[in-house]
């Protein structure tokens, strides 16, 4: 079975600094995505980034940015110029590419905070 | 309304109790999706409807029963609750069921069993 590791239960950043969220996860699969989502304090979770395992290069998305090392299985997220509002939980996620119905696979997510 | 939306918002039921969570979908999104959201745990998969049919139960008990009357709307029934089913219970909405496609969240619905 798949599983998702975030080692960091808790991070902080400056704002305006970088802050890395890390991700490992363990797959026998070959072609899978992988997914980071933001969840504020209002609850609602939001994607904030994806990314297609057959694709090297690495997804951005605006200040968002991932670091993916397929085979270290390593997949982490990067927040450039941190805003206030980047103040979360974070859940690195992960899915196989079957066309059957499958189940995302959720790490215990990391929470950020920013400070002013 | 836009997204996906989660009624109620907040819910506190004794163990005897009946209730119902609902989930609209406003995407046009042939599948909906259960979660439970606990303390220190990761999100934990319930259900998946794939075009109104149920394609997933992840080890659920039955004192959960979900309802999918059509591609828009998702219920997920309660009854004799125990004090651990306590959770945020969040409803997503994809394209499709397969791992391609994202999922959308709604708000969750944060249950209380007394």
């Amino acid at each position: 079975a798949q599983t998702v590791t975030q080692s960091q239960p808790e991070m902080s950043v400056q704002e305006a600094e970088t802050v890395t969220l890390s991700c490992t996860y363990d797959t026998s699969e070959s072609d899978y995505y992988l997914f980071w989502y933001k969840q504020p304090p209002s609850r609602q979770m939001i994607l904030v980034i994806r990314q297609e395992a057959y694709k090297q290069q690495n997804a951005t998305e605006n200040r968002f940015s991932v670091n993916f090392q397929k085979a270290a299985k390593s997949f982490s997220l990067k927040i450039s110029d941190s805003q206030l509002g980047d103040a979360a939980m974070y859940f690195c996620a992960y899915r196989t590419s079957n066309s059957g119905n499958t189940p995302l696979v959720f790490g215990k997510g990391t929470r950020l905070s920013v400070i002013a | 309304e836009t997204g996906v939306t989660q009624t109620p918002r907040h819910l506190v039921m004794g163990m005897t109790n009946k209730k119902s969570l609902k989930c609209e979908q406003h995407l046009g999104h042939n599948a909906m999706y259960w979660y439970k959201q606990s303390a220190k745990k990761p999100l934990e998969l319930m259900f998946v409807y794939s075009l109104e049919e149920r394609v997933e139960n992840n080890s659920v008990p039955s004192r959960f029963s979900p309802e999918c009357p059509n591609s828009s709307h998702l219920f997920l029934h309660l009854h004799t609750l125990q004090p651990e089913d306590s959770a945020l219970y969040l409803c997503a909405s994809s394209q499709g069921a397969s791992g391609r496609y994202e999922q959308y969240f709604g708000p969750g619905t944060r249950l209380t069993v007394t």
